[in-house]
């Protein structure tokens, strides 16, 4: 089984639409991220959580929101989705031994229309 | 602040040729420095990386990467290409000791096998 998973891995839904994207892992990591790819740009990270009581805001939040249910368990949300959040969205964890090595899942492919 | 720099979008090379993927960071400090490998339809897969000590590390797939801080590169090679290394490649840096266990990407390469 995969250590990082995310759940849906593909989806498509409309403008002004409530949509999570949730990420699970068994590596036993407390810390978890969750980036977008776009072509050309690279990854860029939009939020990071170092524990469940601990949330930060990465390079591009606005529009998104987080939630870490349980160290296992952290999920994306985009409250009221627009065409320009279509993308690739990776999770990815690391442990605390800070070398900044990541883990990542397989990615969810959203489209807004 | 951290920044990497990947300064060819897309590369082209013949299967069995020699490769190097060019990858520049910008850091004040000793970096973390990531090569990873992104095939299509597939999430990121960790190539190799540098940390500390031999500043040429061996990765996986017969990949390796040497560490120029005088240059500030992390240049990714392969003696020769296989048409399944064709994918997209990801360089990245991570800041040593902020705390911050951040990665800061490149905005990638593409490489296209050709038989």
């Amino acid at each position: 089984d995969a250590d990082v998973t995310q759940t849906p891995r593909n989806r498509i839904t409309k403008t002004g639409k409530r949509i999570m994207l949730e990420c699970s892992q068994t590596k036993g990591h407390d810390r978890m991220y969750w980036y977008r790819q776009d072509p050309g740009l690279g990854l860029r990270l939009i939020y990071y959580s170092f524990d469940v009581k601990d949330i930060n805001k990465g390079e591009i939040s606005d529009g998104y929101s987080v939630s870490r249910q349980a160290q296992a368990k952290f999920s994306l949300s985009l409250e009221s989705a627009i065409p320009n959040q279509t993308a690739l969205y990776f999770c990815a964890t690391s442990s605390w031994t800070g070398n900044n090595e990541q883990f990542f899942g397989p990615g969810t492919r959203l489209t807004v229309l | 602040a951290q920044s990497v720099t990947q300064p060819d979008i897309h590369i082209t090379v013949s299967e069995g040729a020699s490769l190097e993927l060019r990858c520049n960071y910008s850091y004040g400090a000793t970096p973390y420095l990531f090569w990873y490998v992104q095939s299509p339809g597939q999430g990121l897969q960790l190539l190799l990386k540098y940390f500390s000590g031999d500043t040429l590390v061996q990765g996986i797939k017969g990949f390796e990467a040497e560490f120029k801080r005088s240059q500030s590169s992390f240049n990714l090679r392969k003696p020769s290409v296989h048409w399944s290394d064709a994918a997209e490649y990801f360089c990245a840096v991570g800041a040593m000791g902020t705390g911050a266990n951040n990665l800061f990407f490149g905005t990638g390469t593409r490489l296209t096998v050709i038989p």
